[in-house]
């Protein structure tokens, strides 16, 4: 199966940019996808890149995928205190329903 | 749109009863429904698949006479945890996938149902 990785824990202070990185071994994953759960709640899609994709740009957020490392990164822009939260990736592969998660990182913001 | 509720949102149970969680797709339909438990600190392992009219698959090592799942209609899952004890207690969400949306962002969770056995 495959595995996903992140790191733990990542502090930032507030108005930088936040870069929270993954990596992924199946090289078959067609949709990676960032999640957010703020505590004690479920996990809200932040967005999501199919695997032809090299980078996408919502707003304050931005994917970078590269392919060839089996990394994924989400950059957050202009990172505000609500942003604190755990972030996880997630992929999905061909036409199945199933996602594997990443092992979350928790972003914290400080003032 | 997309939104997947859960009820309840915790319980408090004594050990030995049986505790039953609802996953609700509210404005689509979702033949396809996920159960996954989350441990405090830790990433979402998936459970079950629940499908609408069929058994839910199982994941390895998740038994399927402990965990009973329901998927009577397109918009409800129900997660039974039966005779449930003190190593049942954990995070429960459940994820939703809408038949209208064939790629991409098509899972969308609930809000989480966090069970404690005494």
């Amino acid at each position: 199966g495959e595995d996903v990785e992140q790191s733990l824990f990542l502090s930032v202070r507030e108005g930088d940019s936040s870069v929270i990185n993954c990596t992924y071994t199946d090289s078959s994953s067609t949709y990676l996808y960032w999640y957010k759960q703020e505590p004690g709640a479920g996990l809200q899609l932040l967005t999501y890149i199919f695997s032809n994709m090299d980078m996408k740009q919502d707003q304050r957020l931005t994917v970078l995928l590269n392919k060839k490392d089996k990394h994924l990164s989400l950059r957050i822009a202009d990172t505000q205190t609500g942003d604190s939260a755990i972030y996880f990736c997630a992929g999905r592969t061909g036409g199945g329903n199933k996602l594997t998660f990443g092992t979350g990182t928790q972003l914290k913001v400080e003032l | 749109g997309a939104v997947v509720s859960q009820h309840p949102s915790w319980v408090i149970c004594k050990s030995g009863t049986s505790v039953k969680i609802e996953c609700r797709s509210l404005d689509f339909q979702a033949t396809t429904m996920f159960w996954y438990r989350q441990f405090p600190k830790q990433s979402l392992m998936l459970m079950a698949t629940s499908n609408e009219g069929s058994k839910a698959t199982y994941e390895q090592g998740v038994e399927k006479d402990k965990f009973l799942i329901n998927h009577a209609s397109l918009t409800l899952s129900t997660l039974t945890v039966t005779s449930a004890h003190p190593e049942d207690s954990s995070f429960y969400i459940c994820s939703a996938r809408d038949d209208s949306r064939e790629f991409g962002e098509t899972q969308y969770f609930g809000p989480g149902t966090r069970l404690l056995v005494l």
